[in-house]
């Protein structure tokens, strides 16, 4: 079975600096997706990123980018210039691409952007 | 606007209590999903369905009843609540098996 960690339950980042999640999962799966979704005080989700597991490059998505190592299987999400609007609750989240295509969530990071 | 519309936002109720909370997507969906999240333990997954007329059991489905008559709703069906359902919870669709989830915008729900 799948399983998604994140080790970091809260972090902090002064803001306009750089701050980098991490999270590792655990499959025997080659074909597969990764996803970064983000929580704020509203408790929408949103998400943020998308990276296919068949694909090198890492994804990036304005202010947001990731560093996928497949070997590893980690999938840390990196913050750039980090805005007060980025304070959330962030979710890693892995999708076998078999099956029922089942999501697997970790348990998150509760970020805070600092003034 | 291109939306998951769930309802209600907060609900308060009693033991035994049947109550349904509505999901409704306007985007022609083909996946849909009810998630429940608790602290510690992000986000699981109670049911999904992958089109009309088609469910199946998520992680943690039990105490929960779905169905999928159209394709734009999927309630979520608590027959007799109980404290250990109080939670936050999130219905989900998306278009095809590789796409990311749009989500509601949650239940929070508390059984007393």
């Amino acid at each position: 079975a799948q399983t998604v960690t994140q080790s970091q339950p809260e972090m902090s980042v002064q803001e306009a600096e750089t701050v980098t999640l991490s999270c590792t999962y655990d499959t025997s799966e080659n074909n597969y997706y990764l996803f970064w979704y983000k929580q704020p005080p509203s408790r929408q989700m949103i998400l943020v990123i998308r990276q296919e597991a068949y694909k090198q490059q890492n994804a990036t998505e304005n202010r947001f980018s990731v560093n996928f190592q497949k070997a590893a299987k980690s999938f840390s999400l990196k913050i750039s210039d980090s805005q007060l609007g980025d304070t959330a609750m962030y979710f890693c989240a892995f999708m076998k691409l078999s099956g029922t295509y089942k999501y697997i969530f970790g348990t998150g990071t509760r970020l805070k952007v600092l003034a | 606007e291109a939306q998951v519309t769930q309802n209600p936002r907060y609900l308060i109720t009693v033991t035994g209590k049947k109550l349904t909370v509505t999901c409704s997507q306007n985007m022609n969906h083909e996946y849909m999903s009810w998630y429940r999240q608790d602290p510690g333990l992000g986000l699981r997954q109670i049911y999904y369905s992958m089109n009309v007329e088609v469910t199946d059991k998520g992680d943690v489905p039990e105490g929960y009843k779905v169905s999928r008559k159209e394709k734009r709703n999927f309630p979520l069906i608590l027959e007799s609540p109980s404290p250990n359902q109080t939670s936050l919870y999130f219905c989900a669709s998306r278009p095809g098996q590789v796409y990311g989830y749009t989500f509601g915008s949650g239940t929070r729900l508390t059984v007393v």
